[in-house]
């Protein structure tokens, strides 16, 4: 099972900053990685899949990087609204899924 | 506008079942381009992937919950269930039914998820 280590755990920026969040795989993932926003009391948020392409709808300051084991998402200017939880997810070959244990970003 | 809602008792007793159903509408389950899949998040914790099936019935199992997860997918009404056997309070969560694309390996339709809590 391929383990998902986010850092930082949290992370302290005000708007207009620039964010990076990082995910790191215990062992190399494929092409199949994703990036979800998470609000309280609403659902998850596709941002990102397959590394790099932004979900429908998704503003164009969200971007991801990454290959093998070290992937990244980076918020060029953070509005209000970006301050939320983020989690990374990789799906293996064989359908399995799993995600990383969160970055919360919050307003400093 | 696809759309997902879970179902399903709000409390169960420790050492029972837990039961949840997902209804799909305003698309169809039958996509060969989709998997069917429950993710859960227990308080203050993280998201956790459960399980995720297939229209044709088949399914993929988070290792650490495979002896006590079951899933199944009734295409006439289009909607798919979860049980999960002997639960205990590790197991009180909000369970989220969600789409996931088989081609690119994310959920891009979830539903808005609904508490599960463990106790007596």
């Amino acid at each position: 099972e391929i383990v998902l280590t986010q850092s930082p755990v949290t992370l302290s920026l005000s708007p207009g900053e620039r964010a990076t969040l990082s995910c790191r795989a215990s062992q190399s993932v494929s092409g199949y990685f994703a990036w979800y926003q998470l609000k309280p009391g609403q659902a998850p948020r596709l941002l990102i899949y397959e590394v790099s392409n932004r979900a429908t709808g998704i503003p164009a300051r969200f971007s991801g990087s990454g290959s093998g084991t070290d992937f990244t998402l980076t918020i060029s200017s953070l509005e209000p609204e970006d301050f939320a939880v983020y989690y990374c997810q990789q799906r293996s070959n064989w359908a399995a899924y799993s995600f990383g244990q969160g970055t919360k970003l919050e307003i400093k | 506008q696809l759309q997902l809602q879970e179902s399903g008792p709000g409390l169960v007793q420790p050492s029972e079942t837990l039961s949840l159903t997902c209804t799909v509408s305003g698309g169809s389950i039958s996509s060969a381009g989709h998997y069917w899949g429950w993710i859960r998040q227990p308080p203050g914790k993280g998201l956790e992937w459960i399980g995720s099936i297939f229209y044709s019935g088949s399914t993929y199992y988070s290792p650490s919950l495979k002896s006590r997860v079951s899933m199944s997918v009734d295409t006439s009404k289009n909607q798919f269930s979860l049980k999960l056997s002997s639960v205990t309070a590790a197991d009180t969560a909000i369970y989220n039914c969600v789409r996931q694309d088989k081609k690119v390996g994310a959920g891009d339709y979830w539903g808005q998820g609904t508490l599960v809590t463990v106790s007596s």
